[in-house]
């Protein structure tokens, strides 16, 4: 059975103070890690994707890595408008099923 | 391009009343989704959609039914609404990659 799981649950960090967020995944074939981000009242917005172990995507302050097991998110001198829950998830990995398993999140608060 | 849009927005239903949400997506998508998602629970699937005129159950389909017969467009039905839908639903959409695009979700009370 897929399992993602997201740590920790809740982060809160002053302006400017980096930090990373985890991702652990358990699949059977990963078909790629994708991180998304969600604000309050809205649907999850998508921010990477990473298909293979070492690689790297960057959009302004954050960067998303991954290994065989787990992902980070790394966000560097973070912003209060960075605050916000940021999700992880993989596709399904089960014969002939669709649609992605999520994490929980981890919810990000960035005070000034 | 508005990418995925939902109605209605919001939404309170009494216990055994029937409602239908629509979602619409303008990037010729094929596959198409529905999630619940709930406080602790993170987001769940309910149904998908890999093309026009198919379905397919998700995880947590029972009290559902959907219904896509036109590519841009994927409705979820409650025929008897209970308490335990109370819940944010989102659509999505994906092309021939893995990554889906959400809409803004439909907050649905059922009293």
């Amino acid at each position: 059975e897929d399992q993602v799981t997201q740590s920790p649950e809740a982060l809160r960090l002053q302006e400017g103070e980096s930090s990373s967020l985890n991702c652990s995944y358990t699949v059977s074939g990963l078909r790629g890690l994708f991180w998304y981000r969600q604000d309050p009242g809205k649907g999850p917005e998508f921010l990477f994707t990473l298909y293979s172990a070492g690689e790297e995507k960057e959009k302004e302050r954050l960067k998303a890595t991954l290994t065989k097991k787990e992902s980070f998110l790394h966000i560097t001198a973070p912003k209060p408008e960075d605050s916000a829950t940021y999700l992880c998830a993989v596709p399904h990995s089960g014969g002939g099923a669709d649609g992605l398993t999520f994490g929980k999140g981890t919810h990000l608060i960035i005070q000034p | 391009n508005a990418g995925v849009t939902q109605t209605p927005k919001f939404r309170v239903l009494k216990t055994g009343q029937s409602m239908t949400l629509l979602c619409a997506q303008d990037m010729n998508h094929e596959y198409m989704y529905w999630y619940r998602q709930d406080p602790g629970m993170g987001l769940r699937l309910i149904h998908y959609s890999v093309g026009e005129g198919t379905t397919a159950k998700g995880e947590v389909p029972d009290g559902y039914n959907v219904s896509r017969l036109k590519k841009q467009n994927f409705l979820l039905g409650l025929e008897s609404a209970a308490p335990s839908q109370t819940s944010v639903y989102f659509c999505a959409s994906r092309g021939n990659t893995y990554e889906q695009y959400f809409g803004p979700g439909t907050r649905l009370t059922v009293t």
